[in-house]
């Protein structure tokens, strides 16, 4: 069965700091990856997906994000943070043969002035 | 375009009765997806329908079940509501797995 981990449960950041927040999966076949925002009192918004091609996946909002095969990971990074990012963020992943979208538990990112 | 829209926003229930929540999905998607967002639990997979058929149910016991309708609006029902079950219900929907788009969920609080 899929699963997908989010290392980070809660990550507390300075302004301008940098970010990277961890994702892995299980699963051997091919996937599509997902990561999604949720500002406070706000839905669930698409950053970024990869389907195929270049790894290295640009999001909205200066996120981008990295497949690695080899280590079935997805981490998604940031330069520099702004206290507009404080949100959660989940990463997710669907197997090409099947249309659920499974979710980690969410990484809840508080960005200090 | 319109997004995905669930109604209602807020649903208060009391143990013991039946929820019906309900969500449109985009024009042309259709695919909709069911999740529960609990607190501290991230969202977990509940059932998926496409062209009126239930395609995969996530592991939730059976009182919560739903339906799809032939313009591919959708209904969640869940029946003998439980203290445990108030969470925010979000819907999602997508054309062959190229894009999900979510909506802004129904906050379901059972007393």
């Amino acid at each position: 069965a899929q699963s997908v981990s989010q290392h980070n449960h809660h990550v507390i950041l300075s302004e301008a700091a940098s970010l990277e927040l961890g994702c892995n999966y299980s699963y051997g076949g091919t996937v599509n990856l997902f990561w999604y925002v949720q500002y406070p009192g706000q839905h669930l918004q698409l950053l970024l997906k990869y389907f195929s091609g270049d790894p290295l996946v640009k999001g909205i909002k200066g996120f981008e994000a990295e497949f690695i095969k080899s280590k079935f990971s997805f981490n998604l990074r940031k330069p520099s943070v702004q206290w507009s990012d404080t949100a959660e963020y989940f990463c997710a992943v669907n197997a090409v043969n099947t249309d659920k979208l499974i979710f980690g538990t969410g990484t809840r990112l508080q960005v200090f002035p | 375009e319109a997004g995905v829209t669930q109604s209602p926003t807020h649903l208060i229930k009391t143990r013991g009765q039946q929820a019906t929540l309900r969500c449109s999905p985009i024009s042309g998607h259709t695919s909709v997806y069911w999740y529960q967002q609990a607190l501290g639990l991230g969202l977990q997979f509940l059932l998926w329908y496409d062209e009126g058929e239930e395609r995969n149910r996530g592991n939730f016991p059976p009182r919560f079940s739903g339906r799809q309708f032939p313009n591919y609006s959708s209904e969640l029902n869940v029946n003998a509501l439980e203290l445990e079950d108030s969470a925010l219900y979000l819907c999602a929907s997508s054309l062959r797995a190229r894009g999900y788009t979510f909506g802004s969920g129904t906050r379901l609080t059972v007393v």
